[in-house]
C-alpha cells in the first residue's frame, strides 16, 4: 500500500515563508502532487513533480527526493488567502492523499 | 458549465432511504474517482473508473454502489447508511494517458452528506 505523512497545523504571519514537508512509503509512482482545499470549498491542483528537484509555480514551489521519500512544498510571502488545507498526493493510476496541513496566516 | 459539478451540494437521508450522488465532468477525462473526506481524515479514495471500468474498489462497503454510464458521468447509490458514512463526497477526474499516469486531477465541490 501507500502511507504518506505531512503535520497537521502551521501558523505564521503573512510575508513568511512556510514549508510543509511530506513523507512517504510507496512501492511505485509515477509523481508527488499537491493541492490546495479551502475551507468548503474543492481541493485544487498546486504542482506535481515527476522527477527529484525543484519546481517552482509563482510563490510556491515544490521539491521531489525519490531516494529520501520525502517532498515539500514551500510558500513564499504569505498571504492571508493563503490559509487553508495542503495535502500532498502520490500518483499512479490514482491520487493517495495524505491528511492535511492546516496553515493558518496571522497578520 | 465547465469542470467537474457534482449534485447536490447537501443531502440529509435517514438510516433506511436510498439516495443517489451525481457527477458530472466536462474536461473530456477518462478517469472517475470518488474520495470519502471526514474531518480530520486523508482524502479516502473509494472508488476509481478508468474509461468507464471500475478498475478499484478500495474495500468499499456494499451499501455504496458507483455507476459509470459514460466517461462523462459518474454516481453513487447510497442505501443503508449508517451516521458514521456523514462526511464530505468529492467526485475528481483527470486524463490518465497510455502509460497509465495521472498528472492533475480536477475535483468537483462535494456533497456534503449527513446521515441521520
Amino acid at each position: 500500500g501507500q502511507s504518506l505523512e505531512q503535520p497537521s497545523e502551521v501558523t505564521a504571519v503573512e510575508g513568511a515563508i512556510v514549508q510543509i514537508n511530506c513523507t512517504y512509503q510507496t512501492s511505485g509512482f509515477y509523481g508527488l502532487s499537491w493541492y490546495q482545499q479551502h475551507d468548503g470549498g474543492a481541493p485544487t491542483f498546486l504542482s506535481y513533480n515527476a522527477l527529484d528537484g525543484l519546481e517552482e509555480t509563482g510563490r510556491f514551489s515544490s521539491f521531489l527526493s525519490r531516494s529520501d521519500s520525502y517532498g515539500y512544498l514551500l510558500l513564499q510571502e504569505l498571504q492571508m488567502k493563503d490559509s487553508a488545507s495542503y495535502f500532498c498526493a502520490l500518483n499512479d493510476y490514482k491520487l493517495s492523499f495524505g491528511a492535511g496541513t492546516t496553515v493558518t496566516v496571522r497578520a | 458549465e465547465t469542470g467537474v459539478t457534482q449534485t447536490p451540494r447537501h443531502l440529509v437521508m435517514g438510516m433506511t432511504n436510498k439516495k443517489s450522488l451525481k457527477c458530472e465532468q466536462h474536461l473530456g477525462h477518462n478517469a472517475m474517482y470518488w474520495y470519502k473526506q471526514s474531518a480530520k481524515k486523508p482524502l479516502e479514495l473509494m472508488f476509481v473508473y478508468n474509461f468507464k471500468e471500475q478498475t478499484e474498489n478500495n474495500s468499499v462497503p456494499s451499501r455504496f454502489s458507483p455507476e459509470c454510464p459514460n466517461s462523462s458521468h459518474l454516481f453513487l447509490h447510497l442505501h443503508t447508511l449508517q451516521p458514521e458514512d456523514s462526511a464530505l463526497y468529492l467526485c475528481a477526474s483527470s486524463q490518465e494517458n497510455a502509460g497509465g499516469k495521472n498528472t492533475e486531477a480536477f475535483f468537483g465541490q462535494g456533497t456534503r452528506l449527513t446521515v441521520v
